[in-house]
């Protein structure tokens, strides 16, 4: 069956550091993935959407990756901030936006 | 207006009561959703409008749930005769144009069933 995972182990890291999270998918070729954060409380809010022949998108401090060969899409935040701490969501497309737990990152002054 | 918003914010019932919560979507959009999240849990996917096409009811998990839009705009969920494993935070996101387009969320409804 499709699957979409990521680590649903929380990420701890420094400020400062570049903070990597993996959303791997099995059994599809999504036309494109996109990737949300969720504070606590809070409703997700949309980040960036990648498509499938895109390599890789940027905005600000945020990069995301794409390889269609490896199934897998990366989500980097460089220069991370405490204030980046919150839960990032991985999504398909899908008329009913099928998101994984997502992964908790956490980042330590 | 500005995004989606959600009334009320908070809702705390007695089990067995039914209740209603509302979601303005952003004008314009045409797909609403509505998901439902437990604590420390993913979301979890309830229904979805898209215009005047039949909603996708395929993630209520029961019969007490129910949902309805009106005139393509507002809508309501109603959860009758509520039980305490109903308590989550209840989010409704808006899309423009066709389906697993980017989604734009409200700040939810918290509902605590005692």
């Amino acid at each position: 069956s499709q699957k979409i995972e990521q680590n649903s182990e929380a990420l701890n890291i420094q400020e400062g550091k570049t903070a990597t999270l993996t959303c791997n998918y099995t059994n599809y070729s999504p036309a494109y993935l996109q990737w949300y954060r969720q504070d606590p409380g809070r409703g997700p809010v949309f980040l960036l959407l990648i498509r499938e022949n895109e390599k890789e998108k940027r905005k600000e401090r945020l990069k995301v990756t794409f390889d269609t060969t490896l199934k897998q899409s990366l989500f980097h935040i460089t220069a991370s901030q405490p204030a980046d701490s919150a839960t990032y969501l991985c999504a398909p497309p899908s008329d009913k936006l099928i998101f994984g737990t997502g992964t908790r990152l956490q980042v330590f002054p | 207006g500005a995004g989606v918003s959600q009334s009320p914010s908070n809702k705390v019932t007695e089990k067995g009561k039914d209740v209603e919560l509302r979601c303005d979507p952003i004008s314009g959009h045409t797909a609403l959703y509505w998901y439902r999240q437990s604590l420390g849990q993913g979301l979890e996917f309830l229904i979805y409008f898209q215009g005047n096409s039949a909603p996708d009811k395929s993630g209520l998990p029961s019969d007490r749930f129910s949902a309805e839009r009106t005139g393509g705009s507002v809508s309501t969920l109603t959860i009758q005769r509520t039980q305490q494993e109903d308590s989550a935070v209840y989010l409704c996101a808006s899309t423009q144009g066709t389906s697993g387009r980017t989604q734009f969320f409200g700040p939810g409804t918290r509902l605590t069933v005692l």
